[in-house]
């Protein structure tokens, strides 16, 4: 079946250091790839989307590319913030499902 | 901006007992989902639910769960007799529409069965 695995958190960091937090799939076909985070005391919010390969999704400095040779979509930051700590999730849907597979989660933790 | 919200937040319930969780989706969505989080465990989804009926469930999603919309405005999620291995994270999400559309998610319930 269809599965994500990211890396094992919890990530600490100081601000304006380089972010990678890894996301690799397993699925047949063409999946469509997400990044949810997760603010303390809130519920998942869209991060970036990415639906076919070589497709970048971006938003707030972050970006992740979706390579369908590696079946991964990691996503990076070049300077991440203290307001960027949360849990971040990498997710899938295949195009006939409504449902999203999602990861573990990471914990990032930005320290000034 | 238009939200999804949750409650209670929290609940504790006794082992056996039945809960109902609600959820108040974005107003003009029209696909509604509840996923749960085992702690440290990985989201999973449990169903989804359009025009009045379910459009798919998982295998977690036994006889013990059902949704319902009971009015204009909620979506719930019941668990008849709860389980020790019910406790976990529950999220309620919707969307506009279905497959494409990015679902926006409540902030969850923690429910705790002892």
């Amino acid at each position: 079946g269809n599965s994500v695995t990211q890396m094992e958190g919890p990530v600490t960091l100081s601000e304006e250091a380089f972010l990678t937090i890894n996301c690799t799939y397993t699925a047949t076909g063409y999946p469509s790839l997400f990044w949810y985070v997760q603010y303390p005391g809130e519920g998942l919010q869209l991060l970036l989307k990415a639906t076919k390969a070589d497709d970048k999704g971006s938003n707030k400095g972050f970006e992740a590319t979706y390579r369908k040779e590696t079946t991964s979509f990691h996503l990076e930051k070049g300077s991440v913030q203290v307001s960027d700590s949360a849990v971040y999730f990498c997710a899938l849907r295949k195009g006939s499902n409504y449902k999203l597979t999602f990861g573990k989660g990471t914990l990032l933790t930005v320290n000034p | 901006e238009p939200e999804v919200t949750q409650t209670p937040s929290h609940q504790v319930t006794q082992m056996g007992q039945e809960v109902i969780l609600r959820c108040v989706p974005i107003s003009n969505h029209l696909y509604f989902y509840w996923y749960r989080q085992i702690l440290g465990q990985k989201v999973e989804f449990l169903v989804s639910f359009y025009n009045n009926e379910i459009s798919e469930k998982s295998e977690i999603f036994d006889d013990q769960f059902s949704v319902e919309r009971p009015d204009g405005s909620n979506f719930t999620l019941k668990i008849r007799s709860t389980k020790l291995e019910d406790s976990a994270m529950y999220f309620c999400a919707s969307s506009v529409s279905g497959r494409m559309e990015t679902q926006y998610f409540g902030p969850g319930t923690r429910l705790l069965v002892l």
